[in-house]
């Protein structure tokens, strides 16, 4: 167990809906990451917090945001939903958020597009 | 451009073999640093290991071994005396930018471990 908690572990929702993916970092981290794991594309980075603030961007689509808040939570969501959006969506925390820091990844929250 | 490349998409080995996976990075930093990750069927993601730059020195834990290499971009992992438990998709990955420590992942290995 990483100590990184993600909710839900599974969604099923229809084309051109919204939904909100949960992620709450292991005790003491500053910074989130969240990823997207798919068949063609790979595990791809998204968007890095951190304390809050945003620190860095991946090849992250504008029908996706996310923020962090002050108790370093963060929250990814997805809009206008589309088949291809169907993926698994990790999210990693870190100590500080720097390149030598380790990241560990919550379970994973499992999207189907339908 | 930053990019890892795992060249092996399946590897398939009988248990009690050794099996190494490879992994070449490309990058124009001095400074940056190297992880594998273990996907089990499970599907959560594990870290395994990480190591900067400037240290080649090659790491053994248990069964597992990585063998760094600047002179050639590589960072290979080697697991001695495989076991059915080794069965997953293992993702080399780089971290190069100071302020943000984004992962940048290889396409992964699956490694399956017959008995």
């Amino acid at each position: 167990d990483s100590g990184v908690t993600q909710t839900p572990k599974h969604l099923i929702t229809a084309t051109g809906q919204r939904v909100t993916l949960r992620c709450s970092p292991r005790s003491g981290d500053l910074s989130v990451y969240w990823y997207q794991q798919s068949l063609d594309q790979g595990l791809q980075f998204l968007i890095h917090y951190y304390n809050g603030e945003e620190r860095a961007k991946g090849n992250i689509l504008e029908r996706f945001s996310a923020q962090q808040f002050p108790d370093l939570h963060s929250e990814l969501n997805l809009s206008s939903l589309e088949l291809g959006d169907s993926a698994l969506y990790f999210c990693a925390s870190s100590v500080e958020g720097r390149r030598e820091d380790t990241q560990y990844f919550g379970p994973g929250t499992r999207l189907t597009v339908l | 451009a930053q990019k890892v490349t795992q060249a092996q998409t399946e590897i398939s080995v009988v248990e009690k073999e050794d099996v190494t996976l490879d992994c070449v990075y490309e990058t124009r930093d001095t400074t940056y640093y190297l992880f594998w990750y273990k996907q089990p069927p499970s599907g959560e993601l594990v870290f395994l290991i990480r190591r900067n730059s400037f240290d080649e020195q090659n790491e053994i834990s248990g069964r597992y071994s990585w063998n760094f290499q600047k002179s050639t971009s590589s960072f290979n992992f080697t697991i001695t005396a495989s076991q059915v438990v080794d069965s997953a998709v293992y993702f080399c990955a780089l971290s190069r930018l100071s302020n943000t420590g984004k992962l940048i992942f290889g396409q992964g290995t699956t490694l399956q471990v017959k008995p």
